[in-house]
């Protein structure tokens, strides 16, 4: 079956660094996405991983190890925007997009 | 403004009524999707469409249906409401099926 697996939550302080990471079991690999998503706002994209290596994006950076099915995003000086749900997603041999449910951050001053 | 948006954004509705809800994007996306999103667990797919005049069914397509009869345009219609389909319903688009995903704003419906 096909599986992605995240914690459910995670608590930061602001100004700090955290990784969130994701785990994953699927049919097939074409791609990993990391979205953000507010507390009642639609998610919006943060960053695509096809090869092993490091993304990096202004603050947020993203890592995937296929061989490992494993994948984190790097959050740097946090920011009490950064609040939000982390959801990582994989794209299968299928072409469609399997969502892990998600890492919820709470971040304190 | 360039996107996608939905209609309605809230719905509270009697279980056995029809409903759809409205999707259009501006973007020339090849590909739609509809998702539903409830707490603890992670977006699952409704339905899809790699272009207009095509659709597939997702994960959990049970109750809905679609369709897609030009690029702009991808309603969900739920033909006979039930308790278990309240939850937050998302549609989205992408240039084509390997792209990253743009949302709408969230469909938030409840069936009583």
């Amino acid at each position: 079956g096909q599986n992605i697996d995240q914690p459910t939550e995670m608590t930061a302080t602001e100004g700090a660094i955290v990784q969130i990471n994701c785990t994953y079991q699927t049919s097939g690999f074409n791609g990993l996405f990391w979205y953000q998503q507010h507390a009642g706002e639609a998610p919006t994209f943060l960053s695509y991983n096809v090869l092993d290596g490091l993304e990096e994006k202004g603050r947020f950076s993203s890592f995937l190890s296929r061989s490992k099915g494993y994948s984190y995003l790097l959050l740097k000086e946090l920011q009490m925007k950064d609040s939000a749900s982390y959801l990582c997603a994989i794209l299968d041999s299928n072409y469609q997009l399997i969502w892990g449910a998600g890492t919820k951050l709470i971040i304190k001053p | 403004i360039a996107g996608i948006t939905q209609a309605p954004t809230s719905q509270i509705l009697a279980a056995g009524r029809r409903m759809t809800l409205r999707c259009t994007q501006d973007m020339r996306h090849n590909a739609m999707y509809w998702y539903r999103q409830d707490l603890g667990l992670g977006l699952r797919l409704i339905h899809y469409s790699n272009t207009a005049g095509t659709t597939g069914k997702g994960e959990v397509p049970d109750g809905y249906s679609v369709s897609r009869a030009n690029t702009d345009d991808f309603p969900l219609t739920l033909a006979s409401a039930v308790p278990s389909q309240t939850s937050v319903y998302f549609c989205a688009s992408s240039i084509d099926s390997t792209g990253e995903l743009f949302f709408g704003e969230g469909s938030r419906l409840t069936v009583l």
